[in-house]
């Protein structure tokens, strides 16, 4: 089942914060998560694991809730580079592919 | 360079014919995936395949169709048999750590307009 990301879509001024969540209804092992420019590659950022391990980019912050099975993506003095769509990818205990919420789509302006 | 690559980068087709839609990495990984995306849709797993000669429906894989004969390659069809095939599709590869899902590496994708 694909895990619920919100807000669907955020405008930012250079330099302000944001926060993107995303939430699943089944037990997670862990999430991933992914930034995608327009007409290009989603990107790697993240990956939290179910025991608190973290894989990814020193800027980027995240969190990993497992009991309520939700993460959340921290973005801090937010700069134009930032813009685009993120997504998160979640796996289940015994799964090996990942399901991808529907996309944020973040505009940094200046 | 190591990276991931597919071909081509747009594609044409007319209703009722297949296309291969090629896939290829020199990243050394094992595990490969291809992925479909539709404007407000994220992105949906066709296939994916873990090892050589052996891959696994994803979400949608009706109308579709892989093979999986070298570690860096993972063509895949697209059949007349797919009712709504035009989108844009990702071609994914990854390591495997512990057998878990590793850093996913997305290839240009391919856009399939079908006429």
């Amino acid at each position: 089942q694909q895990p619920v990301q919100s807000p669907q879509a955020v405008i930012l001024r250079e330099g302000e914060d944001a926060v993107i969540n995303c939430s699943s209804s089944k037990a997670l092992y862990s999430v991933h998560w992914y930034r995608q420019k327009h007409g290009e590659a989603p990107v790697f950022l993240m990956i939290l694991l179910k025991g608190g391990e973290q894989k990814g980019h020193e800027k980027i912050s995240a969190s990993f809730n497992e009991k309520k099975q939700q993460s959340s993506l921290y973005l801090t003095a937010s700069q134009l580079s930032y813009s685009g769509t993120y997504f998160c990818g979640t796996d289940g205990a015994g799964s090996y592919q990942l399901t991808f919420g529907k996309g944020t789509k973040l505009s940094v302006i200046p | 360079d190591g990276g991931i690559t597919q071909s081509p980068k747009y594609l044409f087709r007319k209703e009722g014919q297949n296309v291969t839609l090629s896939c290829e990495q020199n990243l050394n990984h094992d595990a490969m995936y291809w992925y479909r995306q539709d404007p407000g849709q994220g992105l949906r797993l066709i296939y994916y395949s873990q090892i050589v000669n052996d891959f696994q429906k994803g979400d949608i894989a009706e109308g579709y169709s892989v093979s999986r004969e070298k570690k860096e390659s993972f063509p895949l069809t697209v059949t007349s048999a797919q009712k709504n095939p035009t989108a844009f599709y990702l071609c994914a590869s990854s390591m495997k750590p512990s057998g878990r899902i590793g850093e996913q590496f997305f290839g240009p994708g391919t856009r399939l307009t079908v006429l």
